[in-house]
């Protein structure tokens, strides 16, 4: 079936250096892209979504990069910082009618911020 | 904090009994989703309601039901509770029903089975 994976399931950065967390998706479908970060405990919060009509977006020190032709996702984030130690996930929805019902979480990535 | 209220945040109890799992969502949203997180499966999505209705179904096990209140919150009922039932329990919501609305998660309700 379609599904949602990572490369790699652990990534460990020097503080202040630069972070890209991998994500690869099958379904041809996928409209809708999202990265969500998790913390120790605590729910999934959203960090920057992409739609497929894009292929980059940029927020507060991260950076989505969308490659359709691969299907593949991927996170950057500037300047590592220790509460970024996380673990990350990539979610996809196809385009649909009634909204993210079909949203599909990837495995997830432990980023580890070395101090 | 996200705005996405659950209780409880902790809960154990026997194999076969039966638990309830309330969620309260950011104020306005309408569309209210159930996650399960466990170790060897990691986030799945279960049910998704919008404004009262059930709109899609995932992986949810008949022994598990859930519904929206005209007052938009949810409950998640889990019946005939077995050790495989141990997991994070997450509800989202969103503010409409299109794609690429934000789905912000709320702090989970840890449930152990014993």
């Amino acid at each position: 079936g379609e599904n949602v994976g990572l490369h790699l399931p652990t990534l460990s950065v020097q503080e202040g250096d630069n972070s890209i967390i991998n994500c690869a998706y099958s379904n041809s479908a996928s409209d809708y892209f999202i990265w969500y970060k998790q913390e120790s405990g605590k729910g999934p919060q959203f960090i920057i979504d992409i739609r497929s009509n894009m292929d980059k977006r940029q927020g507060q020190r991260v950076t989505v990069l969308l490659n359709k032709t691969v299907k593949h996702l991927s996170l950057q984030i500037a300047a590592t910082q220790p509460g970024d130690s996380a673990v990350y996930f990539c979610a996809e929805s196809p385009q649909t009618n009634f909204g993210n019902e079909k949203l599909t979480f990837g495995t997830g990535t432990r980023l580890t911020i070395i101090p | 904090d996200s705005g996405v209220t659950q209780t409880p945040k902790h809960l154990i109890t026997a194999t076969g009994q039966r638990v309830t799992l309330r969620c309260s969502p950011r104020s306005g949203d309408l569309s209210v989703y159930w996650y399960q997180q466990s170790l060897d499966q990691g986030l799945q999505f279960l049910i998704q309601y919008y404004n009262g209705e059930e709109r899609a179904k995932g992986n949810i096990l008949e022994r598990f039901s859930a519904q929206q209140f005209p007052d938009l919150h949810s409950e998640l009922n889990l019946s005939s509770l077995e050790l495989g039932d141990s997991a994070l329990y997450f509800c989202a919501s969103s503010v409409v029903d299109r794609p690429g609305n934000t789905i912000y998660f709320g702090e989970g309700s840890w449930l152990t089975v014993v």
